[in-house]
């Protein structure tokens, strides 16, 4: 059982740099999610989607974009990155009142 | 706005004795509470949620938690910690509108000394 896969796992950027996260599921949820999770602060909402073709901002939308063209796959994008970036990001997926399922991260490092 | 708190960064416990992670809540209307672990290098498991019914929820790997609407908390519980249950464990709360969107705590990190 996949769940939820996040590519890729590591990621070094140079600041300025342009790059995508991948997190696809096969559970056939309709909401999926985009975190970040900082030393001290928790999970934070980036983005969010409530189904395939809709993205809604969440708590700390700035310096992202994110896609949902195919309801398994959830894309995040960082424009030109930074260090305030540098965090693990999380992708996680759901159903209507049910448990989010989480990625195992995607650790990204920006110098 | 929705909120939780966990008032301890770490919480230190010897196998075999009964421990505590607390959380409190600030919500509007009725509260949508989850629990979560996450250990290293890995995403966030769910272990439980209370809706609704019986303030003890039980859950994942023995843990259970006691919802207290007077005192606006919702501690996990566990009665004999293992070693193995050493990790991070999050506090959440869904947010208000029908997105399910979670709003976390800040982590509370277990160790579970032999």
């Amino acid at each position: 059982n996949a769940g939820v896969t996040q590519t890729p796992k590591f990621r070094v950027l140079k600041t300025g740099q342009s790059m995508t996260l991948l997190c696809a599921q096969d559970m056939n949820h309709e909401y999926m999610y985009w975190y970040r999770q900082d030393p001290g602060m928790g999970l934070r909402l980036i983005h969010y989607s409530v189904g395939e073709g809709t993205t809604a901002k969440g708590e700390v939308p700035d310096g992202y974009n994110v896609s949902r063209l195919k309801k398994q796959n959830f894309l995040l994008g960082l424009e030109s990155a930074a260090p305030s970036q540098t965090s693990v990001y999380f992708c996680a997926s759901s159903d209507f009142n049910q448990p989010q399922h989480f990625g195992d991260g995607t650790r990204l490092s920006i110098l | 706005a929705q909120s939780v708190a966990q008032p301890e960064d770490q919480v230190n416990v010897a196998e075999g004795n009964p421990l505590t992670v607390k959380c409190t809540y600030s919500v509007s209307g009725n509260p949508y509470l989850f629990w979560y672990v996450q250990y290293p290098n890995r995403g966030l498991q769910f272990l439980l949620k209370y809706i609704t019914g019986d303030n003890l929820v039980k859950g994942s790997y023995g843990f259970e938690a006691e919802f207290n609407k007077s005192q606006t908390s919702f501690h996990l519980k566990k009665p004999s910690a293992l070693v193995s249950d050493s990790a991070l464990y999050f506090c959440a709360v869904r947010d208000r509108d029908r997105t399910d969107k979670l709003i976390f705590g800040t982590g509370t990190r277990l160790q579970v000394f032999p």
